[in-house]
C-alpha cells in the first residue's frame, strides 16, 4: 500500500532558529500532499495544501511566510518552521493523496521550541 | 460513560462491550466521510470510510452510520478490545468551488477501554 514517510519524528530547536520538516511518498507519486498541526488534546488542522510544482494553499490565519511549504518534486513536500518560537511547539503530520479520496498520512513530527 | 474533557470528550467501556462514538459534521456539501484511529505520537490510521449515497458501511468489527439529514456520523466498535484504545476522529471531505479536495478532522473522541 501507499506509505508516506515523515522526518523526523521529533526535534527540539532553540527560538529563533528554523525547522525542516520533510515528506515523502515511498512507493507512489503524490501531486497534492497536505500539511497539518495538532496541538495536545486537539484535534489536526489543516494549515496547507502543498501542490507539486505550484505554490501551496494556505489555510486562513495560517502564515504563510512563517510556514514556508516546498513541493518540488512529486515525492517530496517540505515544510519549514521559520524563526520557531515557543507557540509553534506542536505535532505536525503530513498526508498525501493517492487517489481521487485516497489519503495516507505521515507519522508525525514533535516539535519543540526552547 | 462519556464525559468532556478540557479538549477531548472521553468515552469509557470495558473490554469486550461494544463502542459507540458520534460525530457532527459542518459542511452539508461533504461527499465522503473517513474515520481515524490516532495512537498517542503517531499519525491518523484509517480505519473505516464511507461515501455520501449511503448510510451504512461494515468493516471487521466496525460499522459506520451516516444521517445526512442531521450531519450526524458514528462509529461502532464491536466486542471493544484494549488495542482499541486511542483517540478516534472523523473527518469529511469536501470539494470547494475551486476544485481543491482536502479533509477536515472533527473534534475527536479518546476511548478507553477498561479490562
Amino acid at each position: 500500500g501507499a506509505v508516506v514517510s515523515q522526518h523526523p519524528s521529533w526535534v527540539i530547536c532553540k527560538s529563533g532558529t528554523s525547522v525542516k520538516i520533510e515528506c515523502r511518498s515511498l512507493d507512489f507519486q503524490a501531486t497534492t500532499m497536505f500539511w497539518y498541526r495538532q496541538f495536545p488534546k486537539q484535534s489536526l488542522m489543516l494549515m496547507a495544501t502543498s501542490n507539486e510544482g505550484s505554490k501551496a494553499t494556505y489555510e486562513q490565519g495560517v502564515e504563510k511566510d512563517k510556514f514556508l511549504i516546498n513541493h518540488a518534486s512529486l515525492t517530496l513536500s517540505t515544510l519549514t518552521v521559520t524563526s520557531a518560537h515557543p507557540e509553534d511547539s506542536s505535532f505536525y503530520i503530513c498526508s498525501a493523496r493517492t487517489g481521487a479520496d485516497g489519503y495516507t498520512f505521515g507519522s508525525g513530527t514533535r516539535l519543540t521550541v526552547v | 460513560g462519556e464525559s468532556v474533557g478540557l479538549h477531548l470528550p472521553t468515552l469509557s467501556v470495558q473490554e469486550g462491550d461494544n463502542s459507540i462514538i458520534n460525530c457532527a459534521y459542518s459542511n452539508s456539501a461533504s461527499d465522503y466521510f473517513i474515520w481515524y484511529k490516532q495512537e498517542s505520537g503517531k499519525g491518523p490510521q484509517f480505519i473505516i470510510d464511507i461515501r455520501s449515497n449511503m448510510d451504512k458501511r461494515q468493516g471487521q468489527r466496525v460499522t459506520v452510520l451516516l444521517n445526512k439529514t442531521v450531519k450526524h456520523l458514528s462509529l461502532q466498535i464491536a466486542a471493544t478490545q484494549p488495542g482499541d484504545s486511542a483517540v478516534y476522529f472523523c473527518a469529511e471531505n469536501i470539494e470547494e468551488d475551486t476544485g481543491r479536495r482536502a479533509l477536515t478532522f472533527g473534534s475527536g473522541t479518546r476511548l478507553q477501554v477498561q479490562p
